[in-house]
Formats: C-alpha cells, sequence, structure tokens
C-alpha cells in the first residue's frame, strides 16, 4: 500500500541554520507529493506541493523537489527563523474521488534565536 | 471567511456521554474526510465521503458515526466516549480532481 517515511524529530536548530527535513515514499503509479505544517495549537496548512516528477514546490523560503528515481520530496529552507518552528508533514494522495492523503509521522522543528 | 469550520474547538466530556463534532466546507468541494491526531502528532484517516457517499471507512470503532447531510457538512458522532478517544479530530476537503486538501482547526476532544 501506500506509505510515507519522514525523518524522526525533534529537529532543534539556531536560527538562520540550514533546514532539511527527509521524505521517502511508498506508492504505486504518480502521486502528488505535499508538505504541510502545524503551527502550535493550530491546524494543518499547505506549505507546499509537487504534483508530478521533478517538479518543484516552494513557499515562504521552502523548497521541495519530487524525485521519482529516489521516491523523495525533501524538505530544505537556507535559513530558519523562530517562527518556524512546527511540526511538518510530508503526505501523498492521489486525484482520485475520495482518495485520503496518507501523512507521514511528523517531523518536529524547533528554532531558537 | 473560514474555509474549513469545525465546532466545537474543545471538548471535555465524561466517559460513556455521546458527543457530536461538526465540519462545514464553504469551498464548494466534493470531498471530505475525518482524521484523527493523537498525542504523538500522528494522523489517521477516519472516513472520507465524496458527494455524500461514504468511500473510506478505516478501521474505526462503529461508535464512530460520520454523516453527511449534504456535500458542505460532514458531522462526526461518537458514543460511549472512552479514554482512548480523546485526541483531536480534523476536518478536512477538497475537489474530487484536485489533490490539495483544507483543513479545519482542529477540535479537541478530552475525555475523562
Amino acid at each position: 500500500g501506500n506509505s510515507v517515511t519522514q525523518m524522526e524529530g525533534p529537529v532543534t536548530l539556531s536560527e538562520e541554520a540550514f533546514l532539511t527535513i527527509n521524505c521517502t515514499y511508498t506508492a504505486t503509479g504518480y502521486p502528488s507529493l505535499f508538505w504541510y505544517v502545524q503551527y502550535p495549537g493550530e491546524g494543518l496548512q499547505l506549505l507546499l506541493k509537487a504534483t508530478k516528477a521533478d517538479d518543484k514546490g516552494s513557499n515562504k523560503g521552502f523548497e521541495a523537489t519530487y524525485r521519482k528515481e529516489t521516491t523523495s520530496f525533501h524538505l530544505e529552507k537556507g535559513s530558519v527563523q523562530v517562527s518556524d518552528s512546527a511540526v511538518y508533514f510530508c503526505a501523498l494522495t492521489r486525484a482520485q474521488a475520495g482518495t485520503a492523503l496518507i501523512f507521514g509521522k511528523g517531523t518536529t522543528l524547533s528554532v531558537s534565536s | 471567511d473560514t474555509a474549513v469550520s469545525q465546532t466545537p474547538k474543545y471538548l471535555v466530556t465524561q466517559m460513556g456521554n455521546d458527543k457530536s463534532i461538526k465540519c462545514e466546507q464553504n469551498l464548494g468541494h466534493d470531498t471530505m474526510y475525518w482524521y484523527k491526531q493523537d498525542s504523538k502528532k500522528f494522523l489517521k484517516i477516519m472516513f472520507s465521503y465524496n458527494n455524500k457517499e461514504l468511500i473510506i471507512n478505516e478501521t474505526v470503532p462503529n461508535r464512530f458515526s460520520p454523516k453527511s447531510p449534504d456535500k458542505a457538512h460532514l458531522n462526526l458522532h461518537i458514543n460511549s466516549l472512552e479514554l482512548g478517544d480523546s485526541a483531536v479530530y480534523f476536518c478536512a476537503s477538497r475537489r474530487q480532481d484536485n489533490t490539495e486538501a483544507f483543513f479545519g482547526q482542529g477540535t479537541r476532544l478530552t475525555v475523562v
């Protein structure tokens, strides 16, 4: 079946450090891939997405590239801020009626000044 | 205007009670979901509805019953609440031909 594996957290960084959160997936065919972010006490917000191989999603300085050959969608940011502290979820799904998003277990990021 | 809204945001109740959580989306989406987030932040799909029809019903105790009166609403009723039901429940929606899902703010259910 479909599944998503992301690196265990927590990840603790200093402000302006480089961030990588690894995500790999198992799926048949060509799923769409996502990164969602959950700030403390809030719901999930879409951070970025990619719908086909070699697509790069980007938003708010975050980037991730859909790599079919390595079945990966790693999240990167060149310089993190304290306000980036949150839980980050990698997810996949298909554009098919009723199909659900399958999430990784989430990675908690804590950025200190 | 809130795209996906859930009520209540917090719910504290005693074991054995019956409670409902309501969800409404004003995005015109065809598909709606309920997810459960446990204390370790893991998100698990519970139910999926497409055009008011149940599509996904994961291994969820039958004490949980979703109801979709129309495409814009998906409510979750829980009977005989147990301590293990304590979690954050998220409603989400999307267009059936689009993969991007929008989430509500969550309902934190605490069973005491």
